[in-house]
């Protein structure tokens, strides 16, 4: 089965930018989605397509995608981005993989 | 509003079943496949299946191949997922998410609207 791997954990200042970074084969044929997920709630949506955001999600969060890599980019981190993230991506089988998560803080 | 509601907390046994809910509102049901996703304490997030609610079919992750079911009532609108033969590890909040699809020459999936979760306790 497919995997998708991302950095365990980034912490960004507050106003500056990060960069999110998930790995993995289906990313080739497939674009992820990202979302985002705080202690205790469900998981939201942040960027799905090649750079799409959902209704009320505000616009420094951005997506791209280059070969077998997807990147989630904050710019200008908030206090409220201090969450956990995560990648989708369907693969060539129809199965569905998230990737492994990075909890970012924003110091 | 697009809306998913899922059943209460539930504890059971090893060895028992649980059947979740989540109940679909402000769209048309059998529109849009149905995702099932679970996650343990202090964990990630793990795919357990998807079902498309118009014609019944499933698409199950391999690791619950087996033991999960999916299953609908489009006349209330409502997604079930069972889970049998629970283990302790099976512990965790279980969400239901709506999926949906599109693009040209390149493909893109994504869940726009989840449930609550619902969380199972497996404990003896």
């Amino acid at each position: 089965s497919s995997e998708l791997t991302q950095d365990p954990a980034v912490s960004v200042a507050l106003g500056q930018t990060v960069r999110i970074t998930c790995q993995g084969d289906s990313l080739r044929s497939y674009y992820a989605s990202w979302y985002q997920q705080k202690p205790g709630q469900a998981p939201v949506l942040v960027i799905y397509g090649k750079n799409n955001r959902p209704s009320g999600i505000p616009d420094r969060f951005s997506g791209s995608s280059s070969g077998n890599t997807a990147s989630l980019t904050i710019t200008g981190a908030q206090a409220e981005d201090d969450a956990d993230y995560y990648c989708n991506s369907r693969d060539t089988s129809a199965n569905y993989v998230f990737g492994t998560g990075t909890k970012v803080t924003v110091l | 509003q697009v809306q998913l509601v899922q059943s209460g907390a539930e504890v059971k046994k090893p060895g028992a079943s649980v059947k979740v809910s989540c109940k679909a509102s402000g769209y048309t049901f059998t529109g849009y496949y149905m995702h099932w996703v679970r996650q343990a304490p202090g964990q990630g997030l793990e795919w357990m299946g998807r079902f498309d609610p118009n014609s019944g079919n499933t698409k199950y992750a391999q690791t619950f191949e087996g033991r999960v079911t999916m299953t609908r009532d489009t006349s209330i609108s409502t997604a079930y997922m069972e889970l049998s033969r629970l283990r302790s590890d099976d512990t965790a909040v279980y969400y239901c998410a709506r999926d949906v699809r599109g693009g040209e020459t390149r493909y893109y999936y994504y869940m726009d609207v989840w449930g609550r979760g619902t969380t199972v306790t497996v404990s003896s």
